[in-house]
């Protein structure tokens, strides 16, 4: 059965600190991976993408590993701002053609306090 | 350049009355997902159609909901005689071209239908 498991299930961090957000999949034939970052009450918003042949990938202070092999990734966010506050998914596709199925984590809620 | 709109933004409804979820895409995109997020949990896929087609309905209850997504105007999600366990945030997703599996084809993501059924 395909899935997604992320952890942990909420993560409260200082300001300024670094904090690393784990999903475990078992989604098979892999296509690629995402993180998305949804805030309360809003739709998700894409972070990274990536692909079986990439390791990681940065988007300003988000950087996002993978593991094709043991099939884990990882999101890491430096010098935390009040605004990463929100909930973090890791979602993936399986190759498919003329699919739509994104399967998703229940994802990780990171509040980053003062 | 407008993101994904979706209307209206809280729906009530009280049981067996129908519920009716617009999705206007991004311009340019053909191609709309709508996906459901119980509380507490993940989204789910729905379904997954192009202009005037559906592509993949996997995820849909096969009883009292439908979609559609017309030639002119909005993909539309359809939910008959609701139930209090369609109480949910129902988000739709555009995209310029069609299918996940390729790099590249991102999903934008619209700020949700929150229904409640009373």
């Amino acid at each position: 059965k395909n899935q997604v498991e992320q952890s942990p299930q909420s993560l409260i961090i200082l300001e300024g600190k670094n904090c690393t957000l784990q999903c475990n999949y078992t989604v098979s034939p892999f296509s690629n991976l995402r993180w998305y970052k949804q805030d309360t009450g809003r739709g998700p918003v894409s972070l990274t993408i990536m692909t079986f042949s990439e390791n990681t990938k940065s988007n300003g202070r988000y950087t996002a590993t993978l593991d094709a092999d043991t099939k884990q990734s990882s999101l890491h966010i430096t010098a935390s701002q009040l605004s990463d506050s929100a909930s973090y998914i890791c979602v993936v596709s399986a190759i498919a053609s003329n699919t739509g199925k994104l399967i998703f984590g229940q994802g990780t809620t990171l509040q980053v306090k003062p | 350049n407008a993101g994904v709109m979706q209307n209206p933004r809280h729906l009530v409804r009280r049981r067996g009355q129908e519920a009716r979820l617009r999705c206007s895409p991004m311009k340019g995109h053909s191609h709309v997902y709508w996906y459901r997020q119980l509380p507490e949990e993940g989204l789910k896929f729905m379904v997954y159609l192009q202009k005037e087609n559906i592509i993949d309905e996997s995820g849909m209850p096969k009883e009292r909901f439908s979609a559609e997504f017309p030639k002119e105007g909005p993909s539309i999600l359809r939910i008959q005689q609701v139930v209090r366990g369609d109480s949910a945030a129902y988000f739709c997703a555009s995209s310029p071209v069609g299918g996940l599996a390729d790099e590249g084809k991102t999903q934008y993501f619209g700020p949700g239908t929150r229904l409640l059924v009373l």
